[in-house]
């Protein structure tokens, strides 16, 4: 089945340092959703992509779509402590007739003011 | 507008006992998603409706967890009996479209957290 692999695992920064998770799939996606979980809270959606090298930004995050859409990244510029969380990649199969996200690990922000 | 509705939030159980989750979705919502998060992991679909028929349960333990979704709305996950790995947050998801289109933006519940001992 789809497997969605996301690195790093845990990133530890200080505000103002800049941060990178990357999300790699085992299958071509139709899309790539991304999702923020908040210590104690539920996910978050924030944005998606559709096509190849797509790139959106939001603020001070930056969202890409690999060329063979089977990765991604989200950068996020002078991190605050209002980032802490944790970010999962969640991947779309592409073809058939149901469209299922499957979700990457997630990678663990903390943030040190 | 009110978001996607769960309870209870917290359950502890011995395991063999059985346990039921409620969801009620976002009004309107035509699929609703049951995912099971581990700690330290990200969630695992389990099943999922479409207006009140199924569309995926391909990942759903069938032998001990079941998922009604009555009228198309709300819905209600159990597992009967429960062993110690099904501690986890369990999570209620539900978006506008019918899964069958590339696009779906999912809403969570708070979710419902589930110890087992």
């Amino acid at each position: 089945g789809q497997q969605v692999m996301q690195i790093p695992q845990y990133q530890h920064v200080q505000e103002g340092e800049d941060f990178t998770t990357y999300c790699n799939s085992s299958t071509t996606l139709s899309n790539i959703q991304w999702y923020k979980q908040r210590p104690g809270g539920h996910p978050v959606f924030l944005i998606q992509l559709v096509k190849s090298g797509e790139v959106k930004k939001q603020k001070r995050l930056t969202f890409q779509f690999g060329e063979a859409k089977k990765n991604s990244s989200l950068h996020i510029t002078a991190t605050q402590t209002t980032d802490v969380g944790t970010y999962f990649c969640a991947g779309m199969n592409s073809g058939g007739s149901n469209y299922k996200l499957t979700f990457g690990k997630g990678t663990l922000l903390t943030v040190n003011p | 507008e009110a978001g996607v509705a769960q309870s209870p939030r917290y359950k502890i159980i011995e395991k063999r006992q059985s346990v039921a989750f409620w969801c009620n979705p976002i009004s309107g919502h035509a699929t609703l998603y049951w995912y099971q998060q581990i700690l330290g992991q990200g969630p695992k679909l389990l099943i999922q409706f479409q207006n009140n028929g199924v569309v995926d349960d391909s990942q759903l333990p069938k032998d001990r967890f079941s998922a009604e979704r009555l009228k198309g709305v709300d819905s209600t996950l159990k597992i009967q009996p429960a062993k110690l790995e099904d501690s986890a947050v369990y999570l209620c998801a539900s978006s506008l479209d019918t899964g069958r289109t590339t696009y779906n933006e999912q809403f969570f519940g708070p979710g419902t957290r589930l110890t087992v001992l």
